[in-house]
């Protein structure tokens, strides 16, 4: 069954802290790992990732995929609250682009 | 506003109700998803479309789900009988689906469902 696990579910930090979240993934016939944001209402989308180390980078986020290790991470420095969010990871199938989410790491930055 | 657009926000229904969400994907997208997310959960796959062609229905729903895209364009979720259970956020996606690997989704504002 294809599944997409995120750590950690939850996190909290303080204003200026560096995190990492976490992506590991079951897809058959991986084609892509996806990264979003969702605060209220409707993800949106970060990154996508189809190359091995490859650094995608967006300000103070970036994210890298290990195809060997079927891993992704996504970094944020020097976090603020605006950050505070849930991030989602997804894979996405090479048969037909299913999309398959994991639960998200709900991150919480403290001023 | 020429993004995913989904109606409507906001549905409160009795149990035993048939209701029905519409979703517009972006006028160009040829993929069009519908996901369920619950409270602390992320999107959970219920079905998607290429074109008009519904290509996968998931498993974890029941008979009383089901979803059209007559035309290819919109598409329209139904759930028959409602239950407390299916109270939740749906959320259409869409993409534009080439031979090159870019397949990124975007999402709708999505439709809360509460079932009372």
């Amino acid at each position: 069954e294809d599944k997409v696990v995120q750590s950690p579910l939850s996190l909290v930090v303080h204003e200026g802290d560096t995190v990492t979240l976490n992506c590991s993934y079951e897809v058959t016939n991986f084609r892509s790992l996806l990264w979003y944001k969702q605060e209220k209402k409707a993800p949106t989308f970060l990154f996508m990732l189809t190359s091995s180390g490859i650094e995608k980078k967006s300000g103070r986020l970036s994210s890298i995929l290990d195809k060997k290790e079927l891993f992704s991470i996504l970094n944020i420095t020097a976090t603020q609250t605006g950050d505070s969010a849930v991030y989602l990871c997804a894979g996405t199938l090479n048969r037909d682009d299913k999309i398959i989410f994991g639960k998200g790491t709900r991150l919480h930055i403290l001023p | 506003d020429t993004g995913v657009s989904q109606d409507p926000r906001h549905k409160i229904t009795k149990r035993g109700q048939n209701v029905t969400f519409r979703c517009d994907p972006i006028s160009e997208h040829n993929r069009l998803y519908w996901y369920r997310q619950t409270l602390g959960q992320g999107p959970e796959f219920l079905t998607y479309f290429q074109n008009e062609a519904q290509l996968e229905k998931s498993r974890l729903l029941s008979d009383r789900f089901s979803a059209e895209r007559p035309k290819g364009s919109f598409s329209t979720l139904e759930i028959q009988r409602t239950e407390q259970g299916d109270s939740a956020m749906y959320l259409c996606a869409s993409s534009l689906i080439t031979n090159r690997p870019n397949t990124e989704a975007f999402f709708g504002q999505g439709t809360r469902l509460t079932v009372v």
